[in-house]
Parts: C-alpha cells; structure tokens; sequence
C-alpha cells in the first residue's frame, strides 16, 4: 500500500528567507504523480506544484520548487523568498490513476510560519 | 466556473441528529472525492466517485456514514445518527481525470460538531 510521510509537524522561517518542506512516500508503482498542496487558514486547499514520476525535471512553479528523487522516494518543496501568505499548511500527495481507479493519498502535513 | 460549493460551511449539532452535507463539484469534472480532516487522523478519503457511481467507499467509518451522487452536479454525505467523534472538517474535492494533471479542486470544507 502506498504511503505518505511528513516528519515536520511544524516549522517557522523568517520573511525573505527560504525553506525546505520534507516528504516521503513508499509505493511499488513506477508511473505516479506526486503534490503539493497548501491549506492556508481559511481553509480551502489548493495545489502548489506537481510532478509527474516520469520526469527527471524537478517542477518549479515562482518561488516554489520541488526536488524529486524518484530512486530515494522523497519529494521536497522549496519555498525562495519566503513570504507571510505563505504561512499555511502544506500537504504532499501521492497520485495513481490506474485502470479508471484513483489512488490519491495526502501526508499529515507541515504547519508553516513564516515570521516578520 | 464557481468552484467547488459546498454546504453548510458550518453545522452545530446534538448526537443522534442526522447530518447532511452538500457538494456541487465543477461542472465537467467526472470524479468526486469526500474527505474528512481531523487533528489527529489528518485526511481521511471516505469515499469516490467516477461519472455518479461509487468506486471506493472502504474509507467510510461506519454505516452510519452514507454518500450519494444523484447527477454529475450534486453528492450529499450523510451521517446518521451522529455522534462527537464525527466532529471534523469534511471537505469535498472534484477531478478531471482526462486532463491528466491529477489535480484535485476541493470545497471550502464543512465544519462539523457533534455536541
């Protein structure tokens, strides 16, 4: 079964600066895909960034980019110039599509602050 | 398009009432995802949907927990009888699935409590 690890609970960074969102997953699966989604405090998730397994090119969407790698299983999001609406929960997911059947699983979560 | 709507953004209830929530996914989109988030679970798939059918509902609690998609453009999930452990935020999520970007658009979520 497929599973999605985010071992930081919490994390804070000071504006400008930048941050590094840690994930892992475990699948025997080779095409997947994998995101990032924010959940600011008003609750209503929307995606960050994707990637898909089978591009060696890490995603990178403004300020925010992802490091992918495929053989470790890890997928961590980068966030440059930090900024106080990025102040937010951060979700990774992992995402299948096989045959007409989703597999979409989400991680616990990071809770972020960025400081002023 | 509106996005996804759904209601009511917040329910108080007592136990043993029947709870009824409502999701109108984005028009076109032919799959529908109930999740349900918790402090301590995180979220949770209860159950989805493929053009109104129902393809996985092994994360439905309970049988007190059912879902419906009448029509492309409405799903209802109902607790029956609810109790204080159901309290969450239960959020509702529309695909694509021939976009072929794996993207999920939810709700603004309900917010639920079980007094």
């Amino acid at each position: 079964a497929q599973t999605v690890t985010q071992s930081q609970p919490e994390m804070s960074v000071q504006e400008a600066e930048t941050v590094t969102l840690s994930c892992t997953y475990d699948t025997s699966e080779n095409n997947y895909y994998l995101f990032w989604y924010k959940q600011p405090p008003s609750r209503q998730m929307i995606l960050v960034i994707r990637q898909e397994a089978y591009k060696q090119q890490n995603a990178t969407e403004n300020r925010f980019s992802v490091n992918f790698q495929k053989a470790a299983k890890s997928f961590s999001l980068k966030i440059s110039d930090s900024q106080l609406g990025d102040t937010a929960m951060y979700f990774c997911a992992f995402m299948s599509y096989t045959s007409g059947t989703y597999k979409y699983i989400f991680g616990t979560g990071t809770r972020l602050k960025v400081l002023a | 398009d509106a996005g996804v709507i759904q209601s009511p953004r917040h329910e108080v209830t007592e136990m043993g009432q029947e709870v009824t929530l409502r999701c109108k996914p984005i028009s076109g989109h032919d799959y529908l995802f109930w999740y349900r988030q918790t402090m301590m679970r995180g979220l949770e798939l209860l159950i989805y949907f493929n053009n109104n059918v129902p393809i996985d509902d092994s994360g439905m609690p309970e049988d007190r927990f059912s879902a419906k998609m009448p029509n492309a453009s409405f799903s209802t999930l109902k607790i029956q009888p609810s109790e204080p452990r159901d309290s969450a935020v239960y959020f509702c999520a529309s695909s694509f699935a021939q976009g072929r970007t794996g993207e999920l658009f939810f709700g603004e979520g309900s917010r639920l409590t079980v007094l």
